[in-house]
């Protein structure tokens, strides 16, 4: 069955960029689901912060656009996530997860990668 | 804050039925049937348990049941097992800019 695994840097300074990858094993990443981002921050809910679409077409969260981006290289079957001028805001465990949507969108999120802690720290 | 609201904790005994709340809005729980539950054990990736409010992905057990009534919705969890000690997070699509949002999660603990 497919699987993710995330991968990155465990510790970045503030300012800088976070960049992790999700490697999708077990299947196509050319199908027609959403790859998504999710970070869990400490002692708080789960936050979506955006999906692309093998074709490259994404959908951020409003509130992280800015300073996010996503991309995909289809024939590493992976994706990727950067997280531009990062704070002590952005530490949280961040997932990769394969959409599913329906009408439309991405309404539900099945499998999910293992997570990654990403701490922001000088 | 979250965008759903969750009880921080619930418990209780093997054997018995506990229900997890997700409270929201019309824009989001109440518009759409658009709700599903993950499961996280501890260090472990989230699970999907339920999607679409009540169904359920093939291998769930069908001890874990999802419904909706007006902007809240439940996951219900009967014949508690030590296993389904977890941390239990809702998500539902909104129309507040078009995408998921998710709860603050609740911790359950099996007696």
């Amino acid at each position: 069955q497919v699987q993710l695994q995330e991968s990155g840097p465990g510790l970045v300074k503030p300012s800088q960029t976070l960049s992790l990858t999700c490697t999708v094993s077990g299947g196509s990443i050319d199908t027609g689901f959403q790859w998504s981002w999710i970070r869990h921050h400490p002692g708080k809910g789960l936050e979506w912060i955006g999906h692309i679409y093998y074709t490259g077409s994404t959908y951020y969260n409003p509130s992280l656009k800015s300073r996010v981006t996503i991309s995909v290289d289809t024939s590493k079957n992976q994706f990727f996530l950067e997280v531009s001028s990062v704070t002590a805001a952005d530490t949280a465990v961040y997932f990769c997860a394969r959409g599913s949507m329906v009408q439309g969108v991405v309404v539900w999120f099945d499998p999910w990668g293992q997570g990654t802690l990403v701490t922001v720290s000088s | 804050q979250s965008a759903l609201t969750q009880p921080a904790s619930v418990s209780g005994s093997p054997g018995q039925s506990i229900t997890i709340s997700c409270t929201g809005t019309s824009s989001d729980v109440g518009g759409y049937n658009f709700v599903s539950w993950y499961q996280q054990h501890a260090g472990k990736a989230p699970k999907l348990m339920i999607y679409d409010v009540s169904h359920r992905p093939s291998g769930v057990s069908n001890r874990f049941s999802g419904s909706k009534s007006g902007n809240t919705a439940s996951l219900t969890i009967s014949g508690l097992q030590a296993e389904d000690e977890a941390d239990y997070y809702c998500s539902s699509y909104t129309s507040t800019n078009s995408h998921v949002v998710f709860g603050g999660g609740t911790k359950l603990t099996v007696l």
